[in-house]
């Protein structure tokens, strides 16, 4: 299967914790995007990368959430000190250069306790 | 005022009804996206339309560039139509940047 695909698919943590997600995106797929989403709601955009540079993170939700693409294949989203808020399904999504479609990974979800 | 909005929020139709969903947006566009969403999460794009009509088996979008509404259709429905159906438009920031702005999504349960 040549799809995006995201590890783990469950994590419950307690709060306070760091957590990390891992994306690969379909092979040479240069955009990648990270989303949040709520129960209820559509997703929300956190974050963006073309290749390995991160063209827009002013979405990410505070300084406790970082992302990383360092060699323009894979990205990982970590949170730090983990809140109950911080609950959700986290969504990646990657598309071709010049291509507007995004094939979307089954999300990561997230419950911190 | 969100600037994707969607209705309705939920939707029941019984098995063979013909069921629309709408979508107005706020934002300039290039195209509006259409994704489904089973449950466990998954989400597939179904349409991606920048003007007049698109179908894809039982499938139809339509869209109104000048009046930003676009609508999904689908015509005999199935149990296995139900779904979270989400629409979204693309915004451009500087530096070339792409995101997609979603609706709330219209949960659809079709009855057998």
């Amino acid at each position: 299967d040549t799809g995006v695909s995201q590890d783990p698919r469950h994590k419950i943590t307690k709060r306070g914790q760091n957590v990390t997600f891992r994306c690969d995106p379909i092979s040479e797929h240069n955009r990648l995007y990270w989303y949040r989403q709520t129960l209820g709601q559509g997703p929300e955009f956190l974050t963006y990368f073309q290749n390995e540079a991160q063209l827009e993170k002013s979405r990410l939700l505070s300084d406790r959430f970082s992302a990383e693409r360092p060699k323009g294949s894979f990205s990982t989203l970590e949170i730090q000190r983990t809140e109950q808020g911080d609950s959700a399904m986290y969504l990646c999504a990657s598309t071709p250069l010049a291509r507007e479609t995004q094939y979307f990974g089954p999300g990561t979800r997230l419950l911190v306790l | 005022k969100n600037e994707v909005e969607q209705s309705p929020q939920n939707l029941t139709a019984q098995e063979g009804e013909f069921i629309t969903i709408n979508c107005s947006y706020s934002v300039g566009i290039s195209a509006l996206h259409w994704l489904q969403q089973h449950p466990g999460g998954g989400i597939v794009s179904l349409f991606m339309l920048s003007s007049g009509k698109k179908k894809h088996g039982r499938l139809i979008a339509t869209i109104n560039i000048q009046e930003k509404h676009s609508s999904l259709h689908i015509t005999a429905s199935h149990p296995r139509d139900s779904a979270v159906y989400i629409c979204a438009v693309p915004t451009y920031s500087g530096a070339g940047s792409y995101q997609l702005t979603f609706g709330k999504g219209t949960k659809l349960s079709v009855i057998p």
